[in-house]
Formats: C-alpha cells, structure tokens, sequence
C-alpha cells in the first residue's frame, strides 16, 4: 500500500508569482484535503475534494485553487502569493466512512520572499 | 464554526513522568481524531474516537472521549524521549484542528 506522497518538499517563491503543489493520495482513497499550518499552529482547512469535485471550502481567498484527477491525485494552485502565505502545506487522503480519518503527506515547505 | 482547544499548548518533563493533555470544544463532534507530528513532517494519525465516554489504549497511551462528545484527553505513562512531539486533535468531516500540545520529554 502506497503512502501519500506530495512534491515539491520545499520551494521559494517570489512575492506575486504563482505556484502549483502536488499530492498523491494513499492507494485505495478518493478524498483530498488541503491544509495549511504555519509555525507553531494547528493545520487550517482549505478546501477538499471528493471525485473530482470540490467538496468543502475553508476560509481561504479565491486565489487558492483546486484540482482533483482520475487517479484521485490533486494539485493545489496558489496565484498572487503574500509573503503570509509562507507556511507548511499539507495534503490528506482519506475514504469517506472511516470516521474521518485521514493519512497525510510529508508536506511541501513554501517560503515567499 | 466549530473550535478545538488544546492545552497545555507546552509540555517540558522528564523521562518516566506522566502526563495528560487535553482538547475541550463546546460543539459535538461525532468523532475526534489524535494525531501526532514531527518537526517538518505531517501528521500521523494515531487513533479515532467515537463512541462518548470510550477510551482506547495505544500501548502506553491511553485516549477518552468525553461522555457529550464535546471534549477528549490524552494521557501518557511513563513518557519516553521517543514521544516528543506536536500532539493534535482534530473533528469533524472536514477536519477542525486544534493548535496542539508540543511536549518535549528529556532524558
């Protein structure tokens, strides 16, 4: 059984360029969130998708965008980027029905300068 | 909105001490989650929780649910340097997380 992989691991960015993360779900799971966490707090709900389709959205701006595949990976699109948008991004499998529990992947470190 | 609280948000103690923290929230989650995580990792989840008033035991860690389903707690015995780490909860579909307990455990 596949883990759940997400590249890059780290990557710097411009203040105003753009950037697109990607996930790899756990084999056998059709459900993706995205997280992200800053230093020192608890990862925040950006959006999830459910076979292709959003199914859920934090309180994150339009500017944070989603896709979901086939194969049930996904990449996460964030335009405009804002120095506040350095964080921790992580991505979650999960199949609906197990109690909400969700695998995740190592994280891609963002660092905007 | 629904809101998880943890606390302490600090834990320093030494090798073989015990410890509990906890996750309090006035809303009902109809499950909770515990996860823990490592510096520059993700999560890892360690175990779910869903009947009010259950508690699981995960070797030296033992998980309560709290009997309205509103709160839970974590305790740890005889706690190793192995077990340092961010502990978080989380509820809900679309997963509320708390901001976590980070305990260091010396040797």
């Amino acid at each position: 059984e596949t883990g759940v992989t997400q590249s890059p691991t780290h990557l710097i960015k411009t203040r105003g360029q753009q950037v697109t993360l990607r996930c790899s779900s756990q084999s056998g799971h059709n459900t993706v969130s995205w997280y992200q966490q800053a230093l020192g707090q608890g990862p925040q709900f950006i959006f999830q998708y459910y076979r292709e389709e959003e199914n859920g959205r934090g309180n994150f701006p339009p500017r944070f965008s989603g896709l979901q595949f086939p194969n049930y990976s996904s990449e996460l699109n964030v335009n405009a980027l804002e120095l506040d948008d350095s964080a921790l991004y992580l991505c979650a499998s999960s199949y609906p029905g197990q109690s909400y529990e969700q695998y995740f992947g190592p994280g891609t470190r963002l660092t905007v300068t | 909105t629904q809101l998880l609280e943890q606390s302490p948000q600090f834990l320093s103690i030494q090798e073989g001490e015990n410890l509990t923290v906890y996750c309090n929230s006035s809303s009902v989650f109809s499950s909770l989650q515990w996860y823990r995580q490592e510096p520059g990792e993700g999560p890892v989840l360690l175990v779910t929780v869903v009947t009010g008033g259950e508690v699981k035991k995960l070797k030296r860690l033992t998980f309560q649910f709290g009997d309205a389903r509103k709160d839970s707690s974590l305790h740890i015995t005889a706690a190793q340097p192995g077990d340092t780490g961010l502990y978080l909860c989380a509820g809900g579909g679309k997963s509320t997380f708390g901001d976590g307990t980070t305990l260091t455990v010396k040797p």
